[in-house]
């Protein structure tokens, strides 16, 4: 139980193009889902926290209007990259919490490797 | 504002030599820890969750125990395939953002 998948797995586009990242719970509701980034050898950076339904909470320093988050039901969230630049190359993972009142437990998702050039 | 602490920042183990990994932290209310194993290239691998001091669980070669300060993951015996990295996080008192550790990048030679 308690799967998360992400797609793509990785991908390539050119600078100033958009890419949109798909992250799913299979086999449960996911009532908060989250975004991070991951650069070699660091720990997660918490990007976002999207909640089913309503807007994204972007932490401090991320562009809200350059990652477009968006929940639209209890089993996908995507995040759009728009106008791609190589220093946004990374490792993008979401994880997604079942959301009950005492398990705060996130799983994550395979994460996307995405690369600008 | 909560804080997790991990050491060793790396580990080298024989194939069968059982060692620890620490986890410390700092919290206002303790709502869970989880420990996570990640691969390269891979997102992190939930293993367990404790809440409370004295609470232990097991998994294969894994064992993990919680103080009212630390964490510990205990491996024993372990296998080449237990190479990889070991997260430590804490939920806020939101209970939605996690605050992870630095992680502890483990490698068992053959």
């Amino acid at each position: 139980g308690a799967v998360v998948s992400q797609h793509p797995s990785w991908v390539i586009c050119k600078s100033g193009t958009s890419v949109k990242i798909e992250c799913r719970s299979l086999d449960f509701q996911a009532t908060t889902m989250f975004w991070y980034r991951q650069f070699p050898k660091q720990s997660l950076m918490l990007m976002a926290t999207s909640n089913e339904g309503s807007k994204a909470t972007y932490e401090q320093g991320v562009e809200k209007d350059k990652f477009l988050i968006n929940h639209a039901s209890l089993t996908l969230s995507t995040l759009t990259v728009t106008s791609a630049h190589p220093e946004d190359s990374s490792f993008y993972i979401c994880s997604a919490n079942p959301g009950t009142s005492v398990n705060y437990e996130q799983y994550f998702g395979p994460g996307t490797r995405l690369t600008v050039t | 504002e909560d804080q997790v602490t991990q050491s060793p920042e790396a580990l080298r183990l024989q194939e069968g030599e059982s060692s620890s990994l620490n986890c410390s932290y700092t919290v206002s209310g303790l709502r869970g820890l989880f420990w996570y194993r990640q691969d390269p290239g891979k997102g992190p691998e939930f293993l367990f969750t404790l809440y409370s001091a004295g609470e232990e669980k097991e998994k294969e070669r894994l064992k993990a125990t919680l103080t009212k300060k630390e964490s510990f993951l205990h491996i024993t015996a372990p296998k080449p395939e237990d190479s990889a990295t070991y997260l430590c996080a804490v939920p806020g008192a939101s209970g939605s953002r996690l605050t992870f550790g630095e992680g502890t990048q483990l490698t068992v030679n053959p």
